[in-house]
């Protein structure tokens, strides 16, 4: 079965420290990832996707899939990243399914 | 550009009344997508359309749940008789074409509360 799978509810920490946000996922198929972020009072938006390689906000994620995870990370955070962050994977290219989400809270 | 429109934004109601949920997606985009989002989850996928049909409902409680997209653009999302379990924010979302590589676009979800 398809599943993401986000550990922490809330992850706390000061601004300058660095932050990885935990994402796991079982798919038989070749993944598809995303890291989707809602700050607050904003609608949900994607951050980032594996296959582009890219750094957003400074933030980078890996696939690995021997370890089947795709974690989110960034050397040094923020006060405005400071959000709600979801893991999602693409099955069949068209469905998304969600994890449940990790809250970052990035204290000054 | 606009993007996607939901209305309304919250909704009150009590049990075994109807309600239902509009979204207009962005212009141009032919795949359109309404997820539940429960309190502490992510979304869950519920329907997906590829202009006016519907190609992924699979996940959508035929009971009670419907949906429909006339002319390929707008759609409506409609629950009758509403539960107290249906009490959640229902997202709308929207891309360009169907495939991984396309963003998803989300408007800013209707919150219901059964009472």
């Amino acid at each position: 079965a398809q599943r993401v799978t986000q550990p922490e509810k809330l992850l706390s920490v000061f601004k300058g420290a660095p932050v990885e946000l935990k994402c796991n996922y079982s798919y038989s198929g070749s993944p598809e990832l995303f890291w989707y972020v809602q700050y607050s009072r904003q609608r949900l938006q994607l951050l980032l996707r594996h296959i582009s390689r890219e750094s957003i906000k400074g933030f980078t994620a890996d696939l690995n899939k021997g370890e089947t995870s795709f974690h989110l990370k960034k050397p040094f955070a923020q006060e405005e990243d400071s959000a709600m962050y979801y893991c999602a994977l693409s099955v069949n290219t068209d469905k998304l399914i969600f994890g449940t989400g990790t809250r970052l809270q990035v204290f000054p | 550009e606009a993007g996607v429109v939901q209305s309304p934004r919250y909704k009150i109601i009590e049990k075994k009344q109807p309600v239902a949920f509009w979204c207009n997606p962005i212009s141009g985009h032919n795949t359109l997508y309404w997820y539940l989002q429960n309190l502490g989850q992510g979304p869950e996928l519920l329907i997906r359309y590829e202009n006016e049909e519907a190609v992924d409902d699979s996940q959508l409680p035929k009971d009670r749940f419907s949906a429909e997209r006339l002319k390929g653009v707008d759609s409506t999302l409609k629950i009758q008789p509403a539960e107290l379990g249906d009490s959640a924010v229902y997202l709308c979302a929207s891309s360009p074409d169907r495939g991984a590589y396309n963003e998803q676009f989300f408007g800013p979800g209707t919150r219901l509360t059964v009472l």
